[in-house]
């Protein structure tokens, strides 16, 4: 079963409008670390954020907003007022205390039209 | 502060070569990481590192592939003979323990991008 799920692929959006990125994970753990890394189209993989599961307050960067619920095993990504420059690949990541060992999901695609 | 470093960013060889990826992580980390992305399979975990020490190598493909850090600030992934199955972009991350493993923050290099022919 995968540990992180990332259910869109793909997904399109006009520069300026809200997007929402969404990651499910599964842990047994009741100690776990969630994070989002960036990889846009030069390849490299750029760290977001990080979570750890006893902080459920939801966190906001500029136009980035994070949205952890461990009730629904969440923690979606949203881009407000998207710009071309947020075109990248996006991954959703899993890190639990037990097992030392880190879960990629598939990523999601985001492409931005000007 | 210099990022981790890979060399080299593009590597072009045939079947049944040698191939050598480099990795400096960055200074005072104490963690590496040796990760394979594709198509199919996405990012993979191939083996890590602590204190230049391999803890886990279960996700290395087969014997092929092998992995040395001499030292704190190098570290080599080796595929001999190469295959084309081996393409693929092979990432080098470095993180700093503190406590437990799960919470650290693994700062990626831009990647070797390789080509078995």
């Amino acid at each position: 079963a995968q540990k992180v799920t990332q259910a869109q692929t793909e997904i399109s959006v006009v520069e300026k409008e809200d997007v929402t990125l969404d990651c499910v994970y599964e842990t047994r753990d009741t100690t776990y670390y969630l994070f989002w890394y960036k990889q846009p189209p030069s390849g490299e993989l750029v760290f977001l954020i990080r979570r750890n599961s006893f902080d459920e307050q939801n966190e906001i960067s500029g136009r980035y907003s994070w949205n952890f619920q461990k009730s629904t095993s969440s923690f979606n990504f949203t881009i407000t007022a998207s710009q071309v420059v947020d075109s990248a690949v996006y991954f959703c990541a899993l890190s639990e205390d037990t097992g030392n060992q880190f879960y990629f999901g598939t990523g999601t695609s985001l492409t931005v039209i000007p | 502060d210099a990022g981790v470093i890979q060399s080299p960013r593009h590597e072009v060889t045939e079947m049944g070569q040698e191939v050598t990826l480099r990795c400096k992580p960055i200074s005072g980390h104490d963690y590496l990481f040796w990760y394979r992305q594709t198509m199919m399979r996405g990012l993979e975990l191939l083996i890590y590192f602590n204190n230049n020490v391999p803890i886990d190598d279960s996700g290395m493909p087969e014997d092929r592939f092998s992995a040395k850090m001499p030292n704190a600030s190098f570290s080599t992934l080796k595929i001999q003979p190469s295959e084309p199955r081996d393409s693929a972009v092979y990432f080098c991350a470095s993180s700093f323990g503190r406590g437990t493993l799960a919470k650290n923050i693994q700062y990626f290099g831009a990647g070797t991008r390789l080509s078995v022919l």
